[in-house]
């Protein structure tokens, strides 16, 4: 099977902009999650998807946000990027919502200059 | 709420065992521990449910005492490829959906030396 994607891989805006990233998760996993992962707060999560509803949001601005489509893969998108959005922005999908083992893609790095 | 973990770093001999603690405030139903190299993703190790049980996945082994609400990894006689970040992510009691919702630690740096 193959695993989680992320695309682009490597990102650089610039303030202001907005950027969207995309995620296909392993074939049949229904739920995704976004993590946001910086040096000093670690993995950080940002929201959760299943069956193209947003089931749970942790606490980032509403500059984020996110959705799913109808074969489970997810985009998320950051309006307005500050510098500090710069992050290793990891998608994980699941193939239960409950205590399910994430499968985590290669992320996309963002760099916000 | 962010779970704690500790040790923050650890260096290692091959062949040396380490603990790893992951401590949370609030009660929990499960604990999920993961490991990332540099460069890499996330890979999972294991999961353990609320009950006390402990789990093991080659010389890498954890527990989970509900009670008092925390876990520890423990690696027996390490090897160089044991290095790297270990993350424990804690899960919250509570049923439906919308209580999902995975706390990841900050992360415990271990290297391994030969």
């Amino acid at each position: 099977k193959a695993g989680v994607t992320q695309t682009p891989r490597y990102l650089i805006k610039t303030r202001g902009q907005q950027v969207t990233l995309s995620c296909s998760p392993i074939s049949g996993h229904r739920s995704v999650s976004w993590y946001q992962q910086t040096p000093g707060q670690g993995l950080q999560f940002l929201f959760e998807y299943f069956s193209e509803t947003q089931r749970n949001k942790g606490n980032f601005p509403g500059r984020f946000s996110g959705r799913q489509f109808s074969n489970s893969r997810s985009e998320m998108n950051v309006s307005t990027l500050e510098l500090g959005d710069s992050a290793l922005y990891l998608c994980a999908s699941s193939l239960v919502v409950r205590s399910g083992t994430q499968y985590f893609g290669p992320g996309t790095r963002l760099l916000v200059l | 709420q962010q779970p704690v973990q500790s040790p923050q770093a650890v260096i290692l001999r091959e062949g040396e065992d380490a603990v790893i603690n992951c401590s949370s405030s609030k009660a929990l139903y499960s604990v999920h521990w993961y490991r990332q190299k540099h460069g890499e993703a996330p890979v999972f190790l294991m999961i353990l449910l609320k009950g006390g049980e402990q789990k093991g996945h080659d010389k890498i082994s954890a527990s989970f005492n509900e009670k008092k609400q925390q876990s520890s990894l423990y690696l027996t006689a390490s090897q160089l490829s044991y290095s790297g970040t270990y993350f424990c992510g804690t899960e919250p009691p509570g049923s439906g959906g919308s209580n999902y919702k995975l706390t990841f630690g900050k992360g415990t740096l271990l290297t391994v030396n030969p």
